[in-house]
This record gives structure tokens, C-alpha cells and sequence, in this order.
């Protein structure tokens, strides 16, 4: 999983608490990228970051925030979880000599009730 | 439209056919083109990497590029039951960060090699 690390696996949680998942690299690449991945739809862009602090939004952006403090950490979260985001988490970098060339962690599996 | 149409599937063939997977694209600004490879409940793993029109061959698989008809597909040959996966394709407008460097992915097509 060319370095890139996710955290937790596996999480089940409730609707209304808050949820953080981490992304960590290894790679030192720039771009690092937060994708959901649903059955009929695919994968979706959730937000993207640029640099340390510099973040941009994806196609399905909306209860989502993202920061990166560090060049190899990418936190997503989820200020107040609902079921409408179960769904399967994935991290991504790039930035290596074909930058558009994106690199998958493991996922994460994150169900609310 | 969606930017990028692929048949879902499943497709299930023999072990030794040759598999064809394709997607079709409506954005004439994509130049980067890529498939991924996704076994179950695993990350998707890049397959191959192509910019603009043409073939690129990687062992048993080969990509191919009609920008003209905006038609990418996937051949492999030989399949082995070890190919059962999901494949994804993914285009993008430039090859650097940005919004337009951002992969827009098709569903996927899930396939099943029979041995």
C-alpha cells in the first residue's frame, strides 16, 4: 500500500458523535486525498490538501472537515456523524515523479447506527 | 452525463479468455489515464498509467486510448482467476495537483475469472 497507513481499520460508531480517521504517509508526497466509496457510486472525492494547512474541497464535501498539520498526516472528520456516511473510507497520495499517479491505503470501514 | 461511464457488470468469463473492459468519458480536457485494480475489502492498486491517445502493453494487460471517440479500455489476455477484481478506470485533466488534476473515477467493473 505504497506507505500509507489508515486509522482505525474498523469503526461503528453512533449518530451524532464525532468521528476522526487518520491517513498517514511515509512517501513524503505533497498531495494526500480523502475518498468515500459507496455500491452505485463508486469513489467520490470527500476534500484533498495541497501542502501542510492547504486544503481544498471535494465533490461531497457537506459534514466533513479535513486538516494536515504535518505533511504525513491527513485527518478526516466528521463533526457529528450520521448513518448517510457508512461507508468505506479511503486515503490517497501522490506527488512522486507522475503526480497524478495516486497511491490507496487499506481503507477503513465506518458504520453509524 | 456522467464524466465517466463503465458498465458494472459483473462479467464473468473462462479462465485463458480475453477480458475487455472499457469506459467512455464526455470531458475532451482529460489526458491522463489510469486503471486500478481493487480485490475485495482491499484498497484499489494501480494497474496502468497511459497520457493521451495510443497502447501501452505491461505483461498480459494492455491499455488503449481513442481520444477521438473519448474510449479508453483494458485488455488482458490469458486471464487468471487472480484476476478476479474489480477494475477501475480514472481519468484526469493535467498531471499536477488542483482541482483539475483530481482523478474522476468510473463505478467499476467487477470480474469473476473461472478456473
Amino acid at each position: 500500500d505504497a506507505g500509507i497507513t489508515q486509522s482505525p481499520r474498523h469503526k461503528v460508531t453512533e449518530t451524532g458523535t464525532p468521528v476522526t480517521l487518520r491517513c498517514h504517509q511515509t512517501e513524503n508526497h505533497r498531495y494526500m486525498y480523502w475518498y468515500r466509496q459507496d455500491p452505485g457510486h463508486g469513489l467520490r472525492l470527500i476534500h484533498y490538501s495541497y501542502g501542510v494547512k492547504d486544503t481544498d474541497k471535494g465533490e461531497v464535501s457537506d459534514g466533513y472537515s479535513v486538516s494536515r498539520s504535518k505533511t504525513e498526516d491527513f485527518l478526516l472528520t466528521l463533526e457529528s456523524a450520521t448513518s448517510s456516511q457508512t461507508s468505506v473510507y479511503f486515503c490517497a497520495i501522490s506527488g512522486g515523479v507522475v503526480t497524478d499517479t495516486q497511491y490507496f491505503g487499506p481503507g477503513t470501514r465506518l458504520t453509524v447506527l | 452525463q456522467k464524466e465517466v461511464e463503465q458498465d458494472p457488470g459483473p462479467l464473468s468469463v473462462p479462465e485463458g479468455a480475453i477480458v475487455s473492459l472499457n469506459c467512455t468519458y464526455s470531458n475532451s480536457a482529460f489526458q491522463y489515464f489510469m486503471w486500478y485494480r481493487q480485490y475485495s475489502r482491499k484498497g484499489p492498486e494501480l494497474l496502468m498509467y497511459t497520457y493521451s491517445s495510443g497502447n501501452k502493453e505491461d505483461g498480459r494487460f494492455t491499455a488503449q486510448v481513442d481520444k477521438s471517440s473519448k474510449y479508453i479500455s483494458l485488455f488482458i489476455r490469458d486471464s487468471q482467476p487472480s484476476d478476479s477484481a474489480t477494475y477501475l478506470c480514472a481519468m484526469s485533466a493535467r498531471n499536477y495537483g488542483g482541482s483539475q488534476g483530481n482523478l474522476i473515477f468510473g463505478k467499476g467493473t467487477k470480474l469473476s475469472v473461472k478456473p
